[in-house]
């Protein structure tokens, strides 16, 4: 079955830290991949998406993500963090074929002076 | 443009008591998901419409739960004799239309609290 792991469920960082937040998918073929944010009391807000082509992709707000197909992997990156980005993020994959939408569980980001 | 509206953006009611929650899509929009987000959790796909139709219900938890949409636009998930464990955040949100490729945009979610 396709599934969407985050295995991080909570992080720290310091702000102007780096950060990489971890996203691992199971699907027998490339999908679509996307990540959101979810600031408190928000909905979701797309950060960035891949679907083909350069496997590293820049999103709003500093964020970047590197598709590596060797290790199914789409991970968020942001070279230097502000207090601002505290939220969850979700990875997501969408399937090329069907309605078919799969959401990880999140990671919460705590931002520390 | 506008984004996707959901009303009410609260809702508190009582266990038994039937609820509405309402969302309007993006103008154009073909495609139409609800999700339930319960504390500390990811979300959970409840169920999508492409127009008005709704291919897949195999989200909802019970039969209490049931959604419908009409003109291809504004889609009511309805929850019958609600129960505590139905208190949680229910997102809608909306894309050109189902599959991989067309990202989804999400309205701010109406934060059910079932007393």
């Amino acid at each position: 079955a396709q599934s969407v792991t985050q295995p991080d469920i909570h992080i720290t960082v310091s702000e102007g830290a780096s950060l990489e937040l971890r996203c691992n998918y199971s699907y027998g073929a490339t999908p679509y991949l996307f990540w959101y944010v979810q600031s408190p009391g928000q909905g979701l807000q797309l950060l960035l998406k891949y679907f083909s082509g350069d496997t590293l992709v820049q999103g709003i707000k500093g964020f970047e993500a590197e598709f590596k197909r060797s290790q199914s992997s789409f991970n968020l990156r942001k070279p230097s963090v502000h207090w601002s980005d505290a939220a969850e993020y979700f990875c997501a994959v969408g399937l090329m074929s069907g309605n078919q939408f799969y959401f990880g569980t999140g990671t919460s980001l705590t931002v520390i002076p | 443009g506008a984004g996707v509206s959901q009303s009410p953006s609260n809702k508190v009611t009582e266990k038994g008591k039937d609820v509405e929650l309402r969302c309007d899509p993006i103008s154009g929009h073909t495609a139409l998901y609800w999700y339930r987000q319960s504390l500390g959790q990811g979300l959970e796909f409840l169920i999508y419409f492409q127009g008005n139709s709704a291919p897949d219900k195999s989200g909802l938890p019970s039969d209490r739960f049931s959604a419908e949409r009409t003109g291809g636009s504004v889609s009511t998930l309805t929850i019958q004799r609600t129960q505590q464990e139905d208190s949680a955040v229910y997102l809608c949100a909306s894309s050109l239309s189902t599959g991989g490729p067309y990202e989804q945009y999400f309205g701010p979610g109406t934060r059910l609290t079932v007393t």
